[in-house]
């Protein structure tokens, strides 16, 4: 069975400063999908950034990017010029081509002004 | 793009009551939907995989007679909390999967929180 740790249930970063939020996953499968998702106190899911797992190159979203590190299967997420709408929970989920998505216990970020 | 609807957003009910949840992927075609249920402060966990004309699979431990799931379309999928009760109160979440060009992700929809009095 795969699983997701998430080892940092809250996180607090100074604005316009960068934050790093841990993910390790543990699985038996060589190609996956990893995931971070952001949900504000809006409820609502919001995609942030993606990774295949057969990509080295580690994926990037203006001020998102990750390191994904497949022997170690750690897939942390770098939030760069961190800003007040980042506040919110975010999830690091895995799946194997898109079905079964697993996701972390979350880490709260609060950004500070 | 990628947008996923849900209506309702929030629902009260009366215990023994049947409450009907619908999920619409509004610009894209899903052959599979998702059904997940979030409580305070934790993360969401999977009730169950709806696939477009056939069967819901559920996880284990999720009663299916309970959480009635149809996937009648490549648009729409709806969960009915059948006979409801207090300890359903939850904030229930549909997802769909866009399996579309470079795809295989799951867009959510924006939750229900339904409250069992």
């Amino acid at each position: 069975a795969q699983t997701v740790t998430q080892s940092q249930p809250e996180m607090s970063v100074q604005e316009a400063e960068t934050v790093t939020l841990s993910c390790t996953y543990d699985t038996s499968e060589n190609n996956y999908y990893l995931f971070w998702y952001k949900q504000p106190p809006s409820r609502q899911m919001i995609l942030v950034i993606r990774q295949e797992a057969y990509k080295q190159q580690n994926a990037t979203e203006n001020r998102f990017s990750v390191n994904f590190q497949k022997a170690a299967k750690s897939f942390s997420l770098k939030i760069s010029d961190s800003q007040l709408g980042d506040t919110a929970m975010y999830f690091c989920a895995f799946s194997i081509s898109g079905e079964d998505m697993r996701f972390g216990a979350g880490t709260r970020l609060t950004v500070k002004p | 793009g990628a947008v996923v609807s849900q209506h309702p957003s929030w629902v009260i009910c009366k215990s023994g009551t049947s409450v009907k949840i619908e999920c619409r992927s509004l610009d894209f075609q899903a052959t599979t939907m998702f059904w997940y249920r979030q409580f305070p402060k934790q993360s969401l966990m999977l009730m169950a995989t709806s696939n477009e004309g056939s069967k819901a699979t559920y996880e284990q431990g999720v009663e299916k007679d309970k959480f009635l799931i149809n996937h009648a379309s490549l648009t729409l999928s709806t969960l009915t909390v059948t006979s409801a009760h207090p300890e359903d109160s939850s904030f229930y979440i549909c997802s769909a999967r866009d399996s579309s060009g470079a795809g295989d992700t799951q867009y959510f929809g924006p939750g229900t929180r339904l409250t069992v009095l």
